[in-house]
């Protein structure tokens, strides 16, 4: 089945500095992904949607300067949290939008600490 | 704007046990997607089972089936002989219809977490 590669799995970064996370979708084109963020126990929450060449396109109340998203090619969507803080910290995932109607296949997910 | 609800924050049973989980959501659409995710301690989401709104008869996956009533705009998922294996989040979600390349964003309910207890 269509898996969308998620990396780093987990990550610990220092107060300001910034830190990517690379999803990639292996054998099929992603044109459109979207980015979540969920604190724990909590559901899932949209920050952006990404179109490969084109620029993201942010929810109400996401800083698009501090999560920079990129989507240059049809497999490879990034995200960039730019000069961290703790409250930063959180659980991000990607997800790439199928064809057929089957919905999302989700990367497995990027925990970011920053201390 | 769409709206998912999922108002059993914890559910707990015994294994081999069914168990039903509640969802209704508020749209005034007409064609749509409906989903259930699970995610277990990995945090990986999997698609459980999903509901084409057009369809009348209900999805089932093995032991998996809903009860989609889309007049009451409720959609909840059973769990027949329920396994250890289920333990997890549980998510409801919705996407509308058409397809258009950036319009399909899935709307998640809070979730239930499902504990399956030996």
């Amino acid at each position: 089945g269509a898996v969308v590669s998620q990396h780093p799995s987990r990550v610990i970064c220092k107060s300001g500095t910034s830190v990517k996370i690379e999803c990639r979708s292996l054998d099929f084109q992603a044109t459109t992904m979207f980015w979540y963020r969920q604190f724990p126990k909590q559901s899932l929450m949209l920050m952006a949607t990404s179109n490969e060449g084109s620029k993201a396109t942010y929810e109400q109340g996401v800083e698009k300067d501090k999560f920079l998203i990129n989507h240059a090619s049809l497999t490879l969507s990034t995200l960039t949290v730019t000069s961290a803080h703790p409250e930063d910290s959180s659980f991000y995932i990607c997800s790439a939008v199928l064809t057929g109607g089957d919905g999302y296949t989700f990367g497995s997910g990027t925990r970011l600490t920053v201390v | 704007a769409q709206t998912v609800t999922q108002s059993q924050p914890e559910m707990s049973v015994q294994e081999a046990e069914t168990v039903t989980l509640s969802c209704t959501y508020d749209t005034s659409e007409n064609n749509y997607y409906l989903f259930w995710y699970k995610q277990p301690p990995s945090r990986q989401m999997i698609l459980v089972i999903r509901q084409e709104a057009y369809k009348q008869q209900n999805a089932t996956e093995n032991r998996f089936s809903v009860n989609f009533q889309k007049a009451a705009k409720s959609f909840s998922l059973k769990i027949s002989d329920s396994q250890l294996g289920d333990t997890a989040m549980y998510f409801c979600a919705f996407m509308k219809l058409p397809i258009i390349q950036g319009a399909q964003k899935l709307v998640f309910g809070q979730g239930t977490r499902l504990t399956i207890n030996p």
